[in-house]
């Protein structure tokens, strides 16, 4: 069975940055795409941005481009997102997810990380 | 890459249909037919319920039907069950490999 796993809840302050990694196990790792998709509180689902292991570049949504990266290792089978220079609107739970299809199918979720931004 | 509209809830009594609508643009829902749908409840994560505008993947009831005309994408759910109340997610491809979520509408059960 496919899992994702995440890191765990973080607090950071406004200006550093956060570096969220997710784990998977059960399956192929190079041919499928990953992708991180936030929800701060009360609001909907955004995307942030993607990647396909096999082809190594990551695609990011433009209102995150300038501020994450998207990463792999496959020595591990372990996505990473680190986002910079935080706001406190960052305040979110961010999810990694496995693309199934590379059409925007995301079958396997991981469980959430909470990253907190105070002062 | 602007959200997909939605509505921001529907209600019907156990046993209804609801249909709720996801509309974007030509350059996502109008011109790739890669819209997907996610069901997701309080705490926990999203869990896909429709992709490719009308596939449903194994274990999802057939209650769950998707289907899209022109820049519009729907999710109807027939037979409506108290555990449907949810909130639901429609997501596009929006071309080299970027993808964009709807604003996400409320299912009430009554």
């Amino acid at each position: 069975q496919v899992q994702l796993l995440q890191s765990g809840a973080e607090v950071k302050r406004p200006g550093s940055s956060v570096k969220v990694s997710c784990k998977v196990s059960g399956g192929s790792f190079s041919s499928y795409g990953f992708n991180w998709v936030r929800q701060a509180p009360g609001q909907g689902l955004k995307w942030m941005g993607g990647i396909i292991p096999v082809f190594g570049t990551a695609h990011y949504a433009q209102g995150y481009q300038a501020r994450v990266t998207i990463s792999t290792d496959e020595s591990t089978n372990t996505i990473y997102m680190e986002l910079r220079s935080l706001r406190y609107e960052d305040t979110a739970v961010y999810y990694c997810a496995r693309d199934g299809t590379i059409r925007g199918s995301y079958d396997f979720w991981g469980q959430g990380t909470l990253v907190t931004v105070s002062s | 890459q602007s959200a997909l509209t939605q509505p921001r809830s529907v209600s019907g009594s156990p046993g209804q249909s609801v249909t709720i609508t996801c509309t974007g643009t030509r350059s996502d829902v109008g011109v790739y037919d890669f819209v997907s749908w996610y069901q997701k409840h309080p705490g926990k994560a999203p869990k896909l319920m429709i992709f490719d505008v009308t596939k449903r993947p194994s274990g999802v009831p057939d209650r769950f039907s998707g289907s899209k005309s022109g820049n519009t994408a729907s999710l109807t759910i027939s037979g409506l069950q108290a555990e449907d109340e949810a909130d639901y997610y429609c997501s596009s491809y929006a071309g080299s490999y970027t993808f964009v979520f709807g604003t996400g509408t409320e299912v009430n059960v009554l």
